[in-house]
């Protein structure tokens, strides 16, 4: 079956800290990935996503960086937290229906 | 760009009540329509969708119907229960940008 699985479930960090946070999918290959950050009381937010190992695209210019070194593995990092980091963060990956996205069960992030 | 509209919430009905949550949309070319839930503490979840002018996404009790002459993507449900308590996400998804574009989300609480 497809799964998918991010982690940690929270964390947090102090401002100036560095930052990664995973997401691995299962039982797929060559998914559509996506980093999306929910802050409190707005909506979803899309931060990144890959179309495949190493391509990357930003949409919005921030404090914040993605990779994808495996076809199934989609890191989100920083080098240095800012206090309007603080959110929850969702992966997802998407093959097959376009738009049917599968989410993971998020990391609430709480820069201190 | 393309954007996506809901209705402010949060919205509190009583158990067995009728629900309407308003959603709009702009939209470049044909999209593709879809409202996901978020349950307290969780991801989203894939709710309904509908890929073409008049079809009707159904799933748990809950309807929506793509209407292309008002752009619009209403979910309905006949008989709330205090498990539909969540958030609601109208979206939509066009091919030109292979992204899922959000609404802010509705909050729905159920009370007995």
């Amino acid at each position: 079956s497809q799964t998918i699985h991010q982690w940690p479930a929270t964390l947090v960090q102090p401002v100036g800290s560095p930052l990664s946070l995973e997401c691995t999918v299962e039982g797929t290959s060559n998914p559509n990935l996506y980093w999306y950050r929910q802050a409190a009381g707005r909506g979803l937010q899309l931060l990144f996503y890959s179309v495949g190992i190493g391509q990357i695209s930003s949409e919005v210019p921030q404090n914040l960086s993605a990779s994808r070194p495996q076809d199934r593995q989609f890191i989100l990092s920083s080098k240095k937290l800012l206090l309007s980091d603080s959110g929850f963060y969702l992966c997802a990956w998407s093959v097959g229906i376009p738009g049917g996205y599968t989410f993971g069960s998020g990391t609430r992030l709480t820069v201190v | 760009g393309d954007s996506v509209t809901q209705m402010e919430g949060p919205v509190t009905l009583s158990e067995e009540a009728f629900l309407t949550i308003n959603c709009t949309y702009t939209a470049t070319g044909y999209p593709s329509l879809f409202w996901y839930v978020q349950y307290p503490g969780e991801g989203l979840q894939l709710l309904l969708k509908a890929t073409k002018a008049d079809d009707k996404g159904s799933n748990k009790g809950f309807e929506a119907t793509y209407r292309k002459e008002t752009t619009s993507f209403h979910l309905e449900k006949g008989s709330v229960q205090v498990s539909d308590s969540a958030v609601y996400f109208c979206a939509l998804f066009t091919g030109t940008a292979s992204k899922l574009t959000f609404g802010t989300g509705t909050r729905l609480q159920v009370t007995l």
